[in-house]
């Protein structure tokens, strides 16, 4: 599968430490999104990107920065993170721009990020 | 927000039974979408259901959009190994990304 891919796809970091998760979609997709994935709940949007701009941001802590270089390409860095914000993220990318699912561009999804804060 | 009671949460089943899951809500939603999620791996979309009504097939798989828009049901006839995994439903009610709210996920598995 070369659609949406993630790396790295485990991650260790101690609470004070920086690193960054990297996204890359081949479908041609002109919107991006981060999920966080937790056990036992629903999948959480974090971030959207369309045509590169930012669209939605609910209410995710600052120590969570996204970026989006170009349409094809998706950060989420981060920085002083809590043991909570262990989780699987999941980037994914659609046709519709910033609308996350619509009908006719329901999301593609990479296999995500696996992060442990320590 | 919005919310999607999805259920059962796992299920434990012989090779070769059906299976039935579903999502229900309080809200009304334009759009369902069933998703599966293998082991290590992103969710995979399985079926898109865009009316009211509507039956829609995909292989073994069959889902239904209600009638009343508030919920829909995934089926899975003669389960084989492959099925295993986590099934989320997610329902859109429009007005952008955060339109698309996931049900928590049915884990599917299947004993020997």
């Amino acid at each position: 599968e070369t659609g949406v891919t993630q790396t790295p796809r485990h991650l260790v970091m101690g609470m004070t430490n920086k690193k960054s998760l990297k996204c890359e979609q081949h479908l041609g997709h002109n919107a991006m999104y981060w999920y966080k994935q937790s056990a036992k709940k629903p999948l959480e949007l974090m971030f959207v990107y369309s045509l590169e701009e930012r669209v939605e941001n609910n209410s995710v802590p600052s120590r969570f920065s996204p970026e989006c270089p170009n349409s094809s390409h998706l950060f989420l860095h981060l920085h002083t993170l809590q043991p909570e914000d262990s989780a699987l993220y999941l980037c994914a990318s659609s046709q519709a721009a910033g609308t996350g699912g619509d009908y006719n561009s329901p999301l593609h999804f990479g296999n995500g990020t696996r992060l442990t804060v320590t | 927000g919005q919310q999607l009671n999805q259920s059962p949460q796992s299920m434990f089943i012989q090779e070769g039974e059906d299976v039935s899951m579903n999502c229900t809500s309080s809200s009304i939603f334009n759009t369902w979408l069933w998703y599966k999620q293998d082991p290590g791996e992103g969710p995979v979309l399985l079926i898109a259901l865009y009316k009211a009504g509507e039956l829609t097939s995909n292989g073994r798989l069959t889902a239904q959009f209600g009638i009343t828009r508030k919920d829909s049901f995934l089926n899975i006839s003669a389960s084989i190994p492959s099925d295993v995994g986590i099934y989320f439903c997610a329902g859109y009610s429009g007005g952008g990304a955060d339109g698309l709210t996931f049900g928590k996920g049915t884990h599917l598995i299947i004993q020997p």
